[in-house]
């Protein structure tokens, strides 16, 4: 089966500090792989996808992620984290049928 | 652009009461699912459809009806509400196909005493 593990359940930073947000996958075939965020009170945004080509997708608010096959990762990272980062964010990998496994979930605090 | 919208944003309600939350989307969109988020947990799925007239079950089910009789509307009906079932709901609508992303609403608040 299908599974998505975030190893960091609290991440804090200081502002202008680079951050990466580990993700490990496991799934038989192919993943498609998403980030998402979600800030307080709100639902979820997607951030970036990966389902082909090349490995380094870039995604909205300066945010990229590197698919690595072998070590069945997709890490989130960011070079400069502004305080508007502060959120919680969402590994996710899409089995079929508009199903999505979620990981637990990393909280990101930025500090000034 | 309204996208997907939940109602109510908020809810209490009390042991054994049944109630309905609403789902609605306005993008098209041929699948649509329910999730429930609790701390620590990340998101579950609940139920899902991937077309009007067609409901299957996700990963925590018990206690949840749905029904999908327009592509529109993706209600989650709530039998006998239990305090296990306090949490905040999301619906999500997407297009088919696995490289689709989810689209999100705002969520409900469910609290249930």
């Amino acid at each position: 089966a299908q599974s998505v593990t975030q190893p960091d359940i609290h991440i804090t930073v200081s502002e202008g500090a680079s951050l990466e947000l580990r993700c490990n996958y496991s799934y038989g075939a192919t993943p498609y792989l998403f980030w998402y965020v979600q800030s307080p009170g709100q639902g979820l945004q997607l951030l970036l996808k990966y389902f082909s080509g090349d490995t380094l997708v870039q995604g909205i608010k300066g945010f990229e992620a590197e698919f690595k096959r072998s070590q069945s990762s997709f890490n989130l990272r960011k070079p400069s984290v502004h305080w508007s980062d502060a959120a919680e964010y969402f590994c996710a990998v899409n089995t079929n049928a508009g199903k999505s496994t979620f990981g637990d979930g990393t909280t990101l605090t930025v500090k000034p | 652009n309204a996208g997907v919208t939940q109602t109510p944003k908020f809810q209490v309600l009390k042991t054994g009461q049944s109630m309905t939350l609403q789902c609605a989307q306005d993008m098209n969109h041929e699948y649509m699912s329910w999730y429930r988020q609790d701390p620590g947990m990340g998101l579950r799925l609940i139920h899902y459809s991937v077309g009007a007239g067609i409901t299957d079950q996700g990963e925590v089910p018990n206690g949840y009806n749905v029904s999908r009789s327009t592509t529109e509307d993706f209600p989650l009906r709530l039998l006998s509400a239990a305090p296990s079932q306090t949490s905040v709901y999301f619906c999500a609508s997407s297009l088919p196909g696995r490289a689709a992303e989810a689209f999100f609403g705002q969520g409900t608040r469910l609290t249930v005493v």
